[in-house]
């Protein structure tokens, strides 16, 4: 069974700084993963997906990496703003075969950009 | 388009009662999943289905939760009855067809079963 950890749990930086989150698996048969935020009561919105051929994704301010074979995936946010307070979940979608999605979240980690 | 679309965004309940959530997935999406979401578990998928036909039930916890789809344009989750351990927030999601496509979720449904 898929397993999909997130370290720390929570983090606090200083605008402006860059920083790194963390995800990890322990099943490398992935066919795609995803990086998400989640705002207070709010739904999840998908920021980056990055398919189990590539080995990055980018996006603005926002560079997401995978290494399969670790089982590792890192979200690296540049010139952190308060805006980018928020909770920032990984998900891992296993291979189901043609139109299956498995997907396995991490619980996530909370960051707190400090002004 | 208005994106995935929940509702009631919150119910307060007592055990015993029935719950139904309601979700409109994005036009188009043939694909739609119920998650749930606590503090102590996290995010749990607890049904998907393709093409309004039902793919992979075994998140749901037990016979008290119901999921139906009767067109591709919504989808019900009901829980009957309820008890205190159902409170949770339910989020109803959405993509196109395979799992290589950006999965998009609705607000979610806040439920607290006292």
């Amino acid at each position: 069974k898929q397993e999909v950890t997130q370290i720390p749990a929570a983090l606090s930086v200083p605008e402006g700084e860059n920083l790194v989150l963390n995800c990890s698996f322990t099943d490398s048969a992935i066919y795609n993963l995803q990086w998400f935020r989640q705002d207070p009561g709010k739904g999840l919105t998908s920021l980056l997906l990055i398919q189990s051929s590539q080995r990055e994704q980018t996006s603005g301010r926002l560079n997401a990496s995978l290494d399969k074979s670790s089982g590792r995936s890192t979200l690296y946010i540049a010139a952190s703003q308060p805006g980018d307070s928020a909770t920032y979940l990984c998900a891992v979608n296993g291979l189901g075969g043609a139109g299956s999605y498995q997907l396995t979240f991490g619980k996530g980690t909370k960051l707190s950009v400090i002004p | 388009d208005a994106g995935v679309i929940q509702s009631p965004r919150h119910e307060v309940t007592e055990m015993g009662q029935e719950v139904t959530l309601r979700c409109k997935p994005i036009s188009g999406h043939n694909s739609l999943f119920w998650y749930r979401q606590t503090m102590m578990r996290g995010l749990e998928l607890l049904i998907y289905f393709n093409n309004n036909v039902p793919i992979d039930d075994s998140g749901m916890p037990e016979d008290r939760f119901s999921a139906k789809m009767p067109n591709a344009s919504f989808s019900t989750l009901k829980i009957q009855p309820s008890e205190p351990r159902d409170s949770a927030v339910y989020f109803c999601a959405s993509t196109f067809d395979s799992g290589a496509n950006v999965l998009t979720f609705g607000a979610g449904s806040r439920l607290t079963v006292l």
